[in-house]
């Protein structure tokens, strides 16, 4: 069984262009989230999307924002892109919404760079 | 709100010794907690997680960690290390206001002497 995969592996952009990032998650899988790993700031939690619908969100501005397809495939794009936006974007799937009993299996992330 | 202290940044053990990464949390209630592990290049991996019940668990390669209520701490262990077990372990929390996002703690940096 095939586990996340996230493209692009590595990313570089400059400061005020948008950058897209795709997730496809664990055949079977319906719930796809973002995290946003930064030396700083740690681990933190961008969104949850199931379903096609934004379930979760944590505290991060309007310029993140994502999607989830039919076939649970999903994007998350940043606009406007800032030099604290530079961090390694973790997408995690799992059967069912984030709960108890549903295990996050993680993808290898996508590392972006703004210049 | 929840969080999580792990206060070890970087730990150096030789390999074939003993492990602990503490982990302190902060929350109201009964917690749900969560060991991660962070090889190079790849993404978070489970190693064990805390609900309810049996306060000792047991996770995959070895590992285990015992939940202390009153301590507030959720120590991850391992008997004897492999060199394989150089990674970043990361301690989570969840359950704060039924939500079960976790939030993660800033990392434990393990180094494995030979």
């Amino acid at each position: 069984k095939a586990g996340v995969t996230q493209t692009p592996r590595y990313l570089i952009k400059t400061r005020g262009q948008q950058v897209t990032l795709s997730c496809s998650p664990i055949s079977g899988h319906r719930s796809v989230s973002w995290y946003q790993q930064t030396p700083g700031q740690g681990l933190q939690f961008l969104f949850e999307y199931f379903s096609e619908t934004q379930r979760n969100k944590g505290n991060f501005p309007g310029r993140f924002s994502g999607r989830q397809f039919s076939n649970s495939r999903s994007e998350m794009n940043v606009s406007t892109l800032e030099l604290g936006d530079s961090a390694l974007y973790l997408c995690a799937s799992s059967f069912g919404l984030i709960l108890r009993d549903n295990e996050q299996f993680f993808g290898p992330g996508t590392r972006l760079t703004v210049l | 709100a929840q969080s999580v202290t792990q206060p070890d940044i970087h730990i150096t053990v030789s390999e074939g010794a003993s492990l602990e990464l503490r982990c302190n949390y902060s929350y109201g209630a009964t917690p749900y907690l969560f060991w991660y592990v962070q090889s190079p290049g790849q993404g978070l991996q489970l190693l064990l997680k805390y609900f309810s019940g049996d306060t000792l668990v047991q996770g995959i390669k070895g590992f285990e960690a015992e939940f202390k209520r009153s301590q507030s701490s959720f120590n991850l262990r391992k008997p004897s290390v492999h060199w394989s077990d150089a990674a970043e372990y990361f301690c989570a929390v969840g359950g704060s206001g039924g939500s079960y996002i976790p939030t993660f703690g800033r990392g434990t940096s393990l180094i494995v002497h030979p």
